[in-house]
């Protein structure tokens, strides 16, 4: 059963950069052709995506966001990872990683676009 | 402001049918047929319910149900039951590696 686990400082001060690891643990990220994204929910509010990620560091990030927005992949870990830069107060949201499941046919693989397997979330608060 | 618009909140009694609607454009919801539906208890991480307009996940109750009409993607819960009470949140594919989602429906089980 695939399993993802995010970690990382739950407070950031303004002006900062936010850093989270997600460590998957039940299948391997370069063993297989799905993307590995970051989600986010402000108190709340309703979600927000923020970035997909390839094993290969192919990235695609949610417009709004690909300004101040860094993901990376150590698939010797297992491990994506996010940063957020120059933080403020309205970043401040429980971040979710998750999988992207792609569907693959005659030796190509196509995103689906949908998230199957979350992990429980960590919330990060921005301080002033 | 979320790209797709649903409804704050819906309700039902236990046993009867709630639709929930999630509203786009010509660009995302309209356009692609890769509409999900995601479920989020308190406290919880979301749990995909429904993808690509209409697919079930394995383990979803077949009591739910998603459809399209034009720019408009629906979630129907039939036969409610009080564990069905949850968040939800509709999201779309908006094209040039986009995904976009809704602001949620809070549904209430009577």
């Amino acid at each position: 059963q695939l399993q993802l686990q995010e970690s990382g400082p739950g407070l950031v001060k303004a002006s900062e950069t936010l850093s989270l690891t997600c460590t998957v643990s039940g299948g391997s990220i370069a063993g297989s052709s799905d993307y590995w994204g970051w989600i986010r929910q402000p108190p709340g509010k309703g979600l927000e995506w923020i970035g997909n990620i390839y094993y290969t560091g192919n990235t695609y990030y949610n417009p709004s966001l690909k300004s101040r927005v860094t993901m990376s992949v150590d698939t010797s870990k297992n491990q994506f990872s996010l940063k957020v830069h120059t933080v403020t107060a309205a970043d401040t949201a429980v971040y979710y990683c998750a999988r992207e499941p792609t569907y693959c046919s005659g030796g190509s693989c196509y995103n689906q676009y949908y998230f199957d397997y979350w992990g429980q979330g960590t919330l990060v608060t921005v301080s002033s | 402001q979320s790209a797709l618009t649903q409804p704050p909140s819906a309700s039902g009694s236990p046993g009867q049918s709630v639709t929930i609607s999630c509203s786009g454009t010509s660009a995302d919801v309209g356009r692609f047929n890769y509409v999900s539906w995601f479920q989020q208890h308190p406290g919880k991480a979301p749990k995909l319910m429904i993808y690509e307009v209409t697919k079930r996940p394995s383990g979803v109750p077949d009591r739910f149900s998603g459809s399209r009409s034009g720019n408009t993607a629906s979630l129907t819960v039939s036969g409610l039951q009080a564990e069905d009470e949850a968040d939800y949140y509709c999201s779309s594919y908006a094209g040039s590696n986009n995904l976009v989602f809704g602001g949620g429906t809070k549904l209430t089980v009577l």
